[in-house]
């Protein structure tokens, strides 16, 4: 079936550095792909998205491509800050079984100013 | 423009009893999903409600109902409730057919614990 696969956190960054979080999966077809951050007591905030093969997802400095060959998303952004840390999950959406996004286990990072 | 919102934001339960959650989508949004979210894991998919049909579910017991009004505001009813089903439910809505497109918007949930 299909699965979303993140790297175990927490993550613990200092300010300003490079941040990759890992991503991969498994589907049959050509599903559409998410990042989602959770904030403390909070639901889920679509971070990006990116619908088919070598799109990159991109927005307040996060970006991530979508690579078919290696089936993964990973998350990157240059320069973290404090306000960063937060929980964040890689999903996808299955276009066979629209509506159902299927959620890794979420990985925290926490920065340290 | 209000984002998906739901209520209650906090439930204390008592095993056995009836809980029902409610959640109104985004405005413009026609599709509603539910998840649930146990503590330290990712949320996993209960069911799908579009045009007042269950449209999918996933692997989850008949004791979690659900129910969608003319208005695409949804309800999902959980019966019998055990210490496991203590989690935080969300609800998610999306626009019918283009959600792949645009996402899903999600609320800030409603966290539930079962004594």
């Amino acid at each position: 079936g299909n699965s979303v696969t993140q790297m175990e956190g927490p993550v613990t960054l200092s300010e300003e550095a490079f941040l990759t979080i890992n991503c991969t999966y498994t589907a049959t077809g050509y599903p559409s792909l998410f990042w989602y951050v959770q904030y403390p007591g909070e639901g889920l905030q679509l971070l990006l998205k990116a619908t088919k093969a070598d799109d990159k997802g991109s927005n307040k400095g996060f970006e991530a491509t979508y690579r078919k060959e290696t089936t993964s998303f990973h998350l990157e952004k240059g320069s973290v800050q404090v306000s960063d840390s937060a929980v964040y999950f890689c999903a996808l959406s299955d276009r066979s079984n629209t509506g159902k996004l299927i959620f890794g286990q979420g990985t925290t990072l926490q920065v340290k100013p | 423009d209000a984002g998906v919102t739901q209520s209650p934001t906090h439930l204390i339960k008592t095993r056995g009893q009836q809980v029902t959650l409610r959640c109104s989508p985004k405005s413009g949004h026609d599709t509603v999903s539910w998840y649930q979210q146990a503590l330290g894991q990712g949320p996993q998919f209960i069911f799908q409600y579009y045009e007042e049909e269950e449209r999918q579910r996933g692997n989850f017991p008949d004791r979690f109902s659900g129910h969608q009004f003319p208005n695409y505001s949804s309800e999902l009813n959980v019966n019998a409730l055990l210490l496991g089903d203590s989690a935080l439910y969300l609800c998610a809505s999306s626009l019918g057919q283009a959600s792949e497109v645009y996402g899903y918007t999600f609320g800030s949930g409603t966290r539930l614990t079962v004594v």
